[in-house]
């Protein structure tokens, strides 16, 4: 059955530094996006992006982050300058249709602002 | 976006069917009507979805409300291995819809 791949698995970091998680969307998939889950919180949506472009973002997701799809594989989430409360594990997604398929999340990256 | 209404949590026992309710009395006509779960230490897993009709597929039933304000989610045999968080999440379809997340009902199973 296709995955979503995420890498790395766990991300340690320091404060104040970029950091870049990667993720490998099903092949055919046309709809990406990026979640997170703070430590015995809810999955929160960050953003979704079609066509090369953002769809849309939620208030998390401010100017330190920024998403891009580089070669048309992988699909990056970048944190320019973290902070302890971004501590939490990351989700990716993809769906090949809006609403009529459903999305599969890939198993997350932990990371760890220090 | 529109909001659904789960239980907190829910207890069964190994091999006896399993139904988990949803509340989504606020649901338009294009909302689909999507399961996800979470086991533990894991991304959420898709599980079914539907829009006015029942579904089923290898791993749970759908059952939908004639109005479709509830719907119903239905482990036929459950395993230890179904103890996770099921979220019941309604997404539209214009754009990329993003899912919406609620606390979900956490539900257990006894040996």
């Amino acid at each position: 059955e296709p995955e979503v791949t995420q890498t790395p698995s766990h991300q340690v970091t320091q404060m104040g530094q970029e950091v870049i998680l990667r993720c490998v969307p099903i092949s055919n998939h046309l709809y990406f996006y990026w979640y997170r889950q703070i430590l015995g919180q809810k999955v929160e949506f960050l953003v979704s992006f079609y066509n090369n472009e953002i769809s849309e973002k939620s208030e998390i997701f401010d100017d330190q982050f920024s998403v891009e799809r580089p070669d048309g594989s992988n699909f990056t989430l970048k944190i320019r300058s973290t902070k302890l409360e971004d501590s939490a594990m990351y989700f990716c997604a993809s769906s090949l249709d809006r609403a009529s398929y459903g999305y599969t999340f890939g198993s997350g990256t932990r990371l760890t602002v220090v | 976006d529109a909001k659904t209404t789960q239980p907190n949590s829910m207890e069964s026992n190994e091999e006896e069917p399993v139904h988990l309710p949803c509340n989504h009395s606020t649901i338009s006509g294009t909302d689909y009507i999507h399961w996800y779960r979470q086991l533990p230490s894991q991304g959420p897993e898709y599980v079914i979805h539907g829009l006015t009709s029942n579904v089923n597929n290898r791993m749970a039933s759908l059952a939908i409300a004639e109005d479709r304000k509830s719907s119903t989610l239905i482990l036929h045999r459950a395993t230890l291995r179904d103890a996770a968080v099921y979220y019941c999440i309604l997404s539209g379809i214009q754009g990329a819809q993003k899912l919406v997340f609620g606390q979900g009902t956490r539900l257990t199973i006894n040996p």
